[in-house]
Order: C-alpha cells, then sequence, then structure tokens
C-alpha cells in the first residue's frame, strides 16, 4: 500500500474513554506531522516529528499524546477529550529538504466527543 | 491577524468559466507558496507550489504570487465538475510548519 494510511476513518468516543488514532507512511519520508481540521478553520498544525524526534508542539492540551516509534508510524493517544476536540484529524509526511513537493497527507480521522 | 486569510466561500460558477481564487498573508518571510485541493472525504493534496514571487502554469492551473502586496492567487481555466473541492492556500519559510488558509469551497456546475 502506498501513501499515507489513516485508521480509524470514524471515531466516536466518550469524554472518558481513552483511544488511539495511527498514520501510517510507505513513501519513504523523514517527517510526519498531525493537523486538525475543523470547519471554516485553518488547519492547525498540533505536532511535528522529524526523524523520530518531536520538533513542534503547537501548544496543544495534554490530552492529546504523540508517538512516534519510526519514521513510518505515527499515533496520536487521546484521552479525557472535550466536545469542541470532534474534528477531522490528518497525519501528513514529507521529506525535510524537499519542499516542492509539499506534503502527502492521508485522509484523516473523523473524530466525534460525545 | 492570521498569518494567511483566505475567504471561505462558497463559490460557484458555470462550467467553462474561469475561476479566481484568492489569499493574504502577513508573514513577509513567506518565501514558499503552495496550493492544496481537498475533494469531500479525503485529505489535502498538492496542485501547485511557487518560489517567491512570479506565474506558474500548469494545464488548466495558474498559481501566482505578488510578494509586494503579499497577495496569492490560483486561477483555472475551462473550469470542470471535477474541480468541485476545497482549495487550500499555504505558506511555509521553509522550515516545517506550513500556515494554511481555512480553504474556499468551489462549486463547478455543469
Amino acid at each position: 500500500e502506498t501513501g499515507v494510511t489513516q485508521t480509524p476513518r470514524h471515531l466516536v468516543m466518550g469524554m472518558t474513554n481513552k483511544k488511539s488514532l495511527k498514520c501510517e507512511q510507505h513513501l519513504g519520508h523523514n517527517a510526519m506531522y498531525w493537523y486538525k481540521q475543523s470547519a471554516k478553520k485553518p488547519l492547525e498544525l498540533m505536532f511535528v516529528y522529524n526523524f523520530k524526534e518531536q520538533t513542534e508542539n503547537n501548544s496543544v492540551p495534554s490530552r492529546f499524546s504523540p508517538e512516534c516509534p519510526n519514521s513510518s508510524h505515527l499515533f496520536l493517544h487521546l484521552h479525557t477529550l472535550q466536545p469542541e476536540d470532534s474534528a477531522l484529524y490528518l497525519c501528513a509526511s514529507s521529506q525535510p529538504g524537499q519542499i516542492n513537493y509539499g506534503y502527502t497527507f492521508g485522509s484523516g480521522t473523523r473524530l466525534t466527543v460525545v | 491577524q492570521k498569518e494567511v486569510e483566505q475567504d471561505p466561500g462558497p463559490l460557484s460558477v458555470p462550467e467553462g468559466a474561469i475561476v479566481s481564487l484568492n489569499c493574504t498573508y502577513s508573514n513577509s518571510a513567506f518565501q514558499y507558496f503552495m496550493w492544496y485541493r481537498q475533494y469531500s472525504r479525503k485529505g489535502p493534496e498538492l496542485l501547485m507550489y511557487t518560489y517567491s514571487s512570479g506565474n506558474k502554469e500548469d494545464g488548466r492551473f495558474t498559481a501566482q504570487v505578488d510578494k509586494s502586496s503579499k497577495y496569492i492567487s490560483l486561477f483555472i481555466r475551462d473550469s470542470q465538475p471535477s474541480d468541485s473541492a476545497t482549495y487550500l492556500c499555504a505558506s511555509s519559510t521553509g522550515g516545517f510548519k506550513t500556515i494554511f488558509g481555512a480553504g474556499t469551497r468551489l462549486f463547478v456546475k455543469a
């Protein structure tokens, strides 16, 4: 399988649940990203990993916890979320130094917090 | 002030029309400018990339950057129903932080 794959595609969770989002890329990229997309708002950068090291945490609440075990996999662990956290969570990858190729995004996980 | 501003639309045009999509940005350090296209239930995909000021053409699509006015444009000629999507402009200084606009939703009617 090529490109960036995100699972699950849809997730409904209660405010006291713990769940994880998974992202996998087979492009040989070394940078991976989590973005949050809410209706009529710009994509919000959450976390950046470069060669498995976190290089950016954009003031994200601690109820979101990222994990990058290797350059191909990225997780977002969720716990005690709020209804306003409901959004589309997008994973992306890129190759550092090749900005002209942009980011490759997954199809996202549609998260609903009830 | 948002770093990248984009009118969310929606914009509705008849098939064959020329479409003009626009963004403004505030950070003078931005050097890289991108347009992404996002279809419903999909992630954004890179459509056009431009470095610094100037025009870039790819088929029916033309990207234009005017750094003096901090204005980014995307033109679509002979628009098709398959062009119906959300178009996001994005800017970067070249690091790991790309700033996106909110996206403009485009409908092309057959």
